[in-house]
């Protein structure tokens, strides 16, 4: 089955601290991974996926098949990186939909 | 706004009443997904229809029921409601079966 864990509920940084926010991921193969965010009174928009292997807004996630990971990192945080954030996987081939994962509350804090 | 669009952006009524949720995909989106959002659940797969036919179910209740259009406009349909069923109801279109996701805000259900 496919399944997206984030363990964490609510990660809070200082402004300038680095930022991981871990994302678990139980699937056989190799899936299509991605991090979504929603920021106060936006949509949930893409952030990134890992095919891509892009850093967007500082924020780069590097995949671990060996760990079955796929967390997200910057190296300096800034508040407003203050958002909800969820990873989400895809099988490659099928038709199959994005799972997401329930999201962890990022505060950046000033 | 040429986004996907989503309506009403908030609904209340009563168990055991039915409601009609609508979205709009963006222009040129041909798939249309309907994700359920309830406290601590995240986001619940529940349909996912592409240029008119069901391609994908998750865990969607038989009380609940969905349909695109020619026009390509979704309405997700939710009979019998339970309180449960309160929560936060997104639509996403993509252009194709797996291309990005651009979701609506959401409809917000009330059930009480």
């Amino acid at each position: 089955a496919q399944r997206v864990t984030q363990p964490e509920k609510l990660l809070s940084v200082f402004k300038g601290a680095p930022v991981e926010l871990k994302c678990n991921y139980s699937y056989s193969g190799s899936p299509e991974l991605f991090w979504y965010v929603q920021y106060s009174r936006q949509r949930l928009q893409l952030l990134l996926r890992h095919i891509s292997r892009e850093s967007i807004k500082g924020f780069t996630a590097d995949l671990n098949k060996g760990e079955t990971s796929f967390h997200l990192k910057k190296p300096f945080a800034q508040e407003e990186d203050s958002a909800m954030y969820y990873c989400a996987l895809r099988a490659p081939s099928g038709n199959t939909p994005l799972v997401f994962g329930k999201g962890t509350r990022l505060s950046v804090i000033a | 706004d040429s986004g996907v669009t989503q309506t009403p952006k908030h609904l209340i009524t009563a168990t055991g009443q039915r409601v009609t949720l609508r979205c709009s995909p963006r222009s040129g989106d041909l798939s249309v997904y309907w994700y359920q959002q309830s406290l601590d659940q995240g986001l619940q797969f529940l349909i996912h229809y592409y240029n008119g036919e069901e391609r994908a179910k998750g865990n969607i209740l038989e009380r609940f029921s969905a349909q695109q259009f020619p026009d390509l406009h979704s309405e997700l349909n939710l009979s019998s409601l339970e309180l449960g069923d309160s929560a936060l109801y997104f639509c996403a279109s993509s252009v194709g079966i797996k291309g990005e996701l651009f979701f609506g805000e959401g409809s917000r259900l009330t059930v009480l």
